[in-house]
């Protein structure tokens, strides 16, 4: 399986900019997801990288280098709306499963 | 235009007891999940079903039993309740199960809090 790492909390500040990394290692990568959560809601498609780079959709962009089994998700102009929690899920091909595993999440908090 | 669909939203039952949570989906996937989310927020694969067929089960206790009546539904029935199975349920789809020429994203229901007491 995999092995999937992000930071817990984070806390940022209206206005800034913010980076959650992820790091994680797998034997047959197949895509790396990024989805927000907040409170008590369910999981929501932000971001998807297969290949390498920067993929950029309005005020959040997210990056994957393959060769150094990491991600990161840039969030923008946060928001007061933005704190949640932010998963990154890896998608492994390993087995022919193809299911995505997901990570703790890192719970962001956005303060005035 | 509800995307995917759980009943119930909250579930309270005793310790022992026999419970289903039922999930439907009208996005025409092809690919259902069940995940477990405990209260370290830590979402865990439990069931995937792909066209009817569990293609994923992973080590999960069989008092848990999946089942895909037809594409659009896929139910969780749970023997035996613990005080451990206490737990936010999500079910999921997405079209595909692989990445190949389409993001296959997941699309999540509104979740189902089961308290076992």
């Amino acid at each position: 399986g995999q092995n999937i790492d992000q930071p817990t909390e984070m806390t940022a500040t209206e206005g800034a900019i913010v980076q959650i990394n992820c790091t994680y290692q797998t034997s047959g990568f197949n895509g790396l997801f990024w989805y927000q959560q907040h409170a008590g809601e369910a999981p929501t498609f932000l971001s998807y990288n297969v290949l390498d780079g920067l993929e950029e959709k309005g005020r959040f962009s997210s990056f994957l280098s393959r060769s150094k089994g990491y991600s990161y998700l840039l969030l923008k102009e946060l928001q007061m709306k933005d704190s949640a929690s932010y998963l990154c899920a890896v998608r492994d091909r390993a087995g022919g499963s193809y299911i995505p595993t997901f990570g703790r999440g890192t719970s962001l908090i956005v303060h005035p | 235009d509800t995307a995917v669909s759980q009943t119930p939203k909250y579930l309270v039952t005793q310790m022992g007891n026999d419970k289903s949570i039922k999930c439907e989906q009208n996005l025409g996937h092809d690919t259902m999940y069940w995940y477990k989310q405990d209260s370290k927020k830590f979402l865990k694969i439990m069931f995937s079903y792909n066209n009817k067929e569990l293609i994923i089960n992973e080590t999960v206790p069989n008092r848990f039993s999946p089942k895909s009546p037809d594409k659009a539904h896929l139910n969780l029935h749970i023997n035996s309740l613990e005080l451990g199975d206490s737990a936010v349920y999500f079910c999921a789809s997405s079209q595909g199960i692989s990445g190949l020429g389409s993001y296959n994203e997941q699309f999540f229901g509104p979740g189902t809090r089961l308290t076992v007491l």
